[in-house]
């Protein structure tokens, strides 16, 4: 299985930008990138996705390297209630599971 | 939409008892649910998953006899941790595909302290 690496933690200031890199430089044709967040004591929720172009939503944006060996998520204004941990994850299908690393633990300072 | 529900969000047992954790999806049907174990400072370990109408797929390590998981209709699966001991305290988590994307939505997860 594709597996990627993150930087253990971050710190950003609030309302500054923020990158939180990965790298998955085993990654598949038909793997799609994924982020989901973890808030304390609460269960991860899904953030973004994408398979080669950028994407932006309402939360973030995903910027894909061309090569698609690493992805960026970013934060465009960090927020207190941005602070969690990030996992960035490979995944083909619908309904393939969901192995999680350790993430990239972010804090924000205000 | 999207919205899976877990209850209950914590519980405390006695070492020896069963408890069962209910996973639900409230707006759409899940064929498949995943269930995860998260002990402190470390991340999500997946534990099983929960097929609608089949036996669950345990992960390697992961004690099938202890951790019963049901999933019988499309909108529920349960996972019941049988003979409870302090060791199985940890947050359990659920999760379910979300129709029509390559996303998942995670419950809220259950805190389970034996004692």
């Amino acid at each position: 299985d594709a597996k990627t690496t993150q930087p253990n933690s971050m710190e950003s200031n609030e309302e500054e930008p923020v990158h939180l890199p990965c790298n998955h430089s085993t990654i598949s044709g038909t793997d799609y990138i994924h982020w989901y967040r973890q808030l304390p004591s609460q269960g991860p929720e899904y953030v973004i996705h994408g398979l080669t172009s950028n994407v932006n939503n309402r939360m973030a944006s995903l910027a894909i390297a061309e090569d698609r060996k690493s992805s960026t998520l970013i934060l465009h204004r960090a927020t207190l209630r941005d602070a969690a941990v990030y996992y960035c994850i490979l995944k083909k299908t619908s309904y393939d599971k969901v192995i999680f690393g350790p993430g990239t633990s972010l804090s924000v300072i205000p | 939409g999207a919205v899976v529900s877990q209850h209950p969000s914590w519980v405390i047992c006695k070492s020896g008892t069963s408890v069962k954790i209910e996973c639900r999806s409230l707006d759409f049907q899940a064929t498949t649910m995943f269930w995860y174990r998260q002990f402190p400072k470390q991340s999500l370990m997946l534990m099983a998953t929960s097929n609608e109408g089949s036996k669950a797929t345990y992960e390697q390590g992961v004690e099938k006899d202890k951790f019963l998981i049901n999933h019988a209709s499309l909108t529920l699966s349960t996972l019941t941790v049988t003979s409870a001991h302090p060791e199985d305290s940890s947050f359990y988590i659920c999760s379910a595909s979300i129709q029509g994307g390559y996303g998942y939505t995670f419950g809220s997860g259950t805190r389970l302290t034996v004692v």
